[in-house]
């Protein structure tokens, strides 16, 4: 499809629970991006994927955060014990290598 | 560092102009974006730079002057529904393959 979709919309954790979340990214993309956004404050970056590998992992927290991109699968991103702090809205966008820009999804909130 | 600044407010009256900075300081650059964000949507595409001079869509342009790095966004003929963040957003990577580093976003909103 021509959208990034991402799943669920909302997700409610109380301190400590595992989250999980899910992104298909526009087909033919391969360039996948999970960016954090908490209140109304800027993006924070946090990983990056060429088709299943990992591209750029600079903004990814060193603890309780992973992210996979399988092949068939929809990309994940999973935190681990979450915090209070781990609120957020958490975006994925995808792209394709040499043109088109990048195209976001739209966002699934996390309350914990 | 990266540092990416735009004004965290503006107001302005329906049927006006109204012009959005941005400033950027990156170690490297490869390209401006412009997003447009309703609250609880996923950011829109609005404009790509990345040579300097102005680029025109419809009511929207946006302005790319490398040597000083700056940039802006300009609105005119101003609706209702134009009220949301704008985001301004630089790339450093090639082609798609980059993250993005956003500025705080700017919160415009419209008046009658």
């Amino acid at each position: 499809g021509e959208e990034v979709a991402q799943t669920p919309k909302h997700l409610v954790r109380g301190e400590g629970q595992k989250a999980k979340l899910y992104c298909a990214p526009i087909k033919g993309h391969s360039y996948v991006f999970w960016y954090q956004q908490v209140l109304k404050n800027e993006f924070k970056f946090l990983i990056s994927f060429q088709n299943e590998n990992v591209f750029d992992e600079t903004g990814m927290p060193k603890e309780r955060f992973s992210a996979k991109c399988l092949p068939n699968s929809p990309c994940s991103l999973e935190i681990q014990a979450t915090k209070l702090e781990d609120s957020a809205v958490y975006f994925c966008a995808s792209s394709p290598r040499d043109s088109g820009g990048y195209t976001f999804g739209s966002g699934t909130r996390l309350t914990v | 560092g990266q540092n990416i600044d735009q004004p965290t407010e503006m107001t302005a009256t329906e049927g006006a102009i109204v012009q959005i900075n941005c400033t950027y300081q990156t170690s490297g650059f490869n390209g401006l974006f412009w997003y447009q964000q309703h609250a609880g949507e996923a950011p829109t595409f609005l404009s790509y730079n990345v040579l300097d001079g102005l680029e025109e869509k419809g009511r929207f342009s946006s302005f790319l002057s490398r040597s000083k790095g700056y940039s802006y966004l300009l609105l005119k003929e101003l609706q209702m529904k134009d009220s949301a963040s704008y985001l301004c957003a630089v790339t450093t990577g090639s082609g798609n393959t980059g993250k993005l580093i956003f500025g705080q976003g700017t919160t415009l909103q419209v008046k009658p």
